[in-house]
């Protein structure tokens, strides 16, 4: 496709339950991004991957948090075990990287709902 | 720690009423300033990257300039198809792969 691309679009789930976001980058943006976006509140970063890797997962809020990337495309963030905090708009965004030309071109973003 | 500060938090202008919204920075090696346009339940889209102090750069009625511890995107005779959220972020050369977000300034442009 011509952008990024998110899935689901909303997703609505029990406290306790867990959940996987899909995100489909642009075709050949070797850099990937989940951020997250709550009510008000500016973009969070989350993790980054540089292929299939992850150079910083610093923004992961805690150990219920994981993404994975695979075939340096499709990149799935998972939350185990959700909290009612956890509701938010999870964002993704790819670049390509080309010396310093590193925009990001975000995704409409997956809105979270805990209840 | 990177923090970057907008303001103001939300501005209303007339249209045609030209105006600049301010994104105060610190952060441990600039490697990239960057601006987003962003509308209600959308994600953002991208505006600008400014590089080094001096720099300007102009997209049609914006216009984004860097100095070495702010930026400003000013609005020229802004029209009602420019109201959005404007998001100011800034990346580190020790932590590239991660764009540190200001909280936005919510601009609404009536006719």
């Amino acid at each position: 496709g011509a952008g990024v691309s998110q899935s689901p679009s909303n997703k609505v789930t029990e406290k306790g339950k867990d959940v996987e976001l899909r995100c489909d980058p642009i075709s050949g943006h070797t850099a990937l991004y989940w951020y997250r976006q709550s009510l008000g509140q500016g973009l969070e970063f989350l993790i980054y991957f540089q292929g299939n890797s992850a150079p910083d997962k610093s923004g992961l809020p805690s150990d219920r948090f994981s993404a994975e990337r695979t075939g340096g495309s499709v990149s799935t963030l998972t939350i185990q075990r959700t909290q009612q905090e956890d509701s938010a708009v999870y964002l993704c965004a790819s670049s390509p990287l080309q010396g310093v030309n590193t925009e990001a071109f975000f995704g409409q973003g997956t809105r979270l709902t805990v209840v | 720690e990177d923090q970057v500060t907008q303001s103001p938090e939300a501005l209303r202008l007339q249209e045609g009423e030209s105006s600049s919204l301010n994104c105060s920075y610190t952060v441990s090696g600039l490697r990239g300033l960057f601006w987003y346009r962003q509308d209600p339940g959308k994600g953002p889209e991208f505006l600008f990257t400014l590089y080094s102090a001096g720099e300007e750069k102009e997209k049609e009625r914006l216009k984004a300039t860097l100095t070495k511890k702010e930026s400003f995107l000013h609005i020229t005779a802004p029209k009602p198809e420019d109201s959005a959220t404007y998001l100011c972020a800034v990346q580190a050369w020790d932590s590239w792969g991660k764009l540190q977000f200001g909280a936005g300034t919510q601009v609404v442009v009536t006719p």
